[in-house]
């Protein structure tokens, strides 16, 4: 069974550009979940999709922004970049059923995002 | 004051030894989750818990809920246990709430 997927593996922007990343998650995992990891803020949850819907939002700018398609492959959009938006961005995708509140998260190898 | 607080913030110790992480949260939490990350960036989900222990191989984790703590322990520590630990937390279904990590380090 294949992991997450996340593409490209290595981005290089300039700032006011915008971004686009791309996450396929495993075969049958409804939900995709999106991070941002810094070495001063560390890991922080930007959002998560299930079934097409954003269910999840954590405390970023409206330049984050996401969507889910069909097939539950997610893309994170990230518009006007800045200097600070320099991170790896992970996904993890899970079963996402809310009845099961305890689904474990696969992550995939993340996407590193240079602003320059 | 983060909702989620990991000790140490650095480990080194010599292969063979018995490692603890420690890792206290503030929150209600449906979950709580330990993580790998090996350089590089790849997360590997290690355990999830909600009450009381779990082993698999060298690695257990506990949780007391009460006192909102749980550790993470590996036995006969090896040089490939390098990586950096993370405590995470579910709040609702999916959202996580992570620590800081731990970065440890076996020497040979």
């Amino acid at each position: 069974k294949a992991g997450v997927t996340q593409t490209p593996r290595y981005l290089i922007k300039t700032r006011g550009q915008q971004v686009t990343l791309s996450c396929s998650p495993i075969s049958g995992h409804r939900s995709v979940s999106w991070y941002q990891q810094t070495p001063g803020q560390g890991l922080q949850f930007l959002f998560e999709y299930f079934s097409e819907t954003q269910r999840n939002k954590g405390n970023f700018p409206g330049r984050f922004s996401g969507r889910q398609f069909s097939n539950s492959r997610s893309e994170m959009n990230v518009s006007t970049l800045e200097l600070g938006d320099s991170a790896l961005y992970l996904c993890a995708s899970s079963l996402g059923d809310r009845t099961l509140a305890k689904n474990i998260q696969y992550f995939g190898a993340g996407t590193r995002l240079s602003v320059l | 004051k983060n909702e989620v607080e990991q000790s140490p913030q650095n480990l080194t110790a010599q292969e063979g030894e018995f490692i603890t992480i420690n890792c206290s949260y503030s929150v209600g939490i449906s979950a709580l989750h330990w993580l790998q990350q090996h350089p590089g960036g790849g997360i590997v989900s290690l355990f999830m818990l909600s009450s009381g222990k779990k082993k698999h191989g060298r690695l257990i984790a506990t949780i007391n809920i009460q006192e909102k703590h749980s550790s993470l322990h590996i036995t006969a520590s090896h040089p490939r246990d390098s990586a950096v630990y993370i405590c995470a937390v579910s709040k609702g279904a999916q959202k996580l709430v992570f620590g800081q990590g731990t970065r440890l380090t076996i020497n040979p």
